[in-house]
């Protein structure tokens, strides 16, 4: 149980489009998603708090109008990034949490390369 | 504010020996969730333990083993008899309850040589 899938696994794009990434929780219902950005070689940094029906949190420094997020179900929430600028490219990990479990469940994350 | 550090970047090792990962955290809560994920060379994060602040037991689970200690504010994890399928990075995290984010420490890449 717990299984958490990210797709596309990784996409290459052209300077200037938009790039739609989903994460989806397979056996659970998830009440609360979290995108994370990770560059090479460093760690994990949260990007936004995404709750089902609501608008994300979005942390210091990350531009909510580029990066945008919707939780439509319980199951499923999306990243775009948009008008992606080489800067962009990253490894761009979700994760979805059970409620009463207090662990997060992480997606196999989805790598970015901006032209 | 909540802080998460892991001092050692990288650690190599021969397989079969032991290694031991350091962990220390930061926080001003009183409960809290301590966290330890691995990162195999695919990127995906795998998890591995959850510890809450009232729990102080240490934990065994086949090689791994943890040893938590409020009083140094550390979450060590240990791995015995290392092989090779343990290369990978790995995360300590702090959450402050359920439904918050995790703060990530650094990371520690553990490379185990044949």
């Amino acid at each position: 149980g717990a299984v958490v899938s990210q797709h596309p696994s990784w996409v290459i794009c052209k300077s200037g489009t938009s790039v739609k990434i989903e994460c989806r929780s397979l056996d659970f219902q998830a009440t609360t998603m979290f995108w994370y950005r990770q560059f090479p070689k460093q760690s994990l940094m949260l990007m936004a708090t995404s709750n089902e029906g609501s608008k994300a949190t979005y942390e210091q420094g990350v531009e909510k109008d580029k990066f945008l997020i919707n939780h439509a179900s319980l199951t499923l929430s999306t990243l775009t990034v948009t008008s992606a600028h080489p800067e962009d490219s990253s490894f761009y990990i979700c994760s979805a949490e059970i409620a009463g479990r207090e662990t997060q469940y992480f997606g196999p994350g989805t790598r970015l390369l901006v032209l | 504010a909540q802080k998460v550090t892991q001092a050692q970047t990288e650690i190599s090792v021969v397989e079969k020996e032991d290694v031991t990962l350091d962990c220390v955290y930061e926080t001003r809560d009183t409960t809290y969730y301590l966290f330890w994920y691995k990162q195999p060379p695919s990127g995906e994060l795998v998890f591995l333990i959850r510890r809450n602040s009232f729990d102080e037991q240490n934990e065994i689970s086949g090689r791994y083993s943890w040893n938590f200690q409020k009083s140094t504010s550390s979450f060590n994890f240990t791995i015995t008899a290392s092989q090779v399928v343990d290369s990978a990075v790995y995360f300590c995290a702090l959450s402050k309850a359920a439904g918050n984010k995790l703060t990530f420490g650094g990371g520690t890449r553990v490379l185990v040589k044949p």
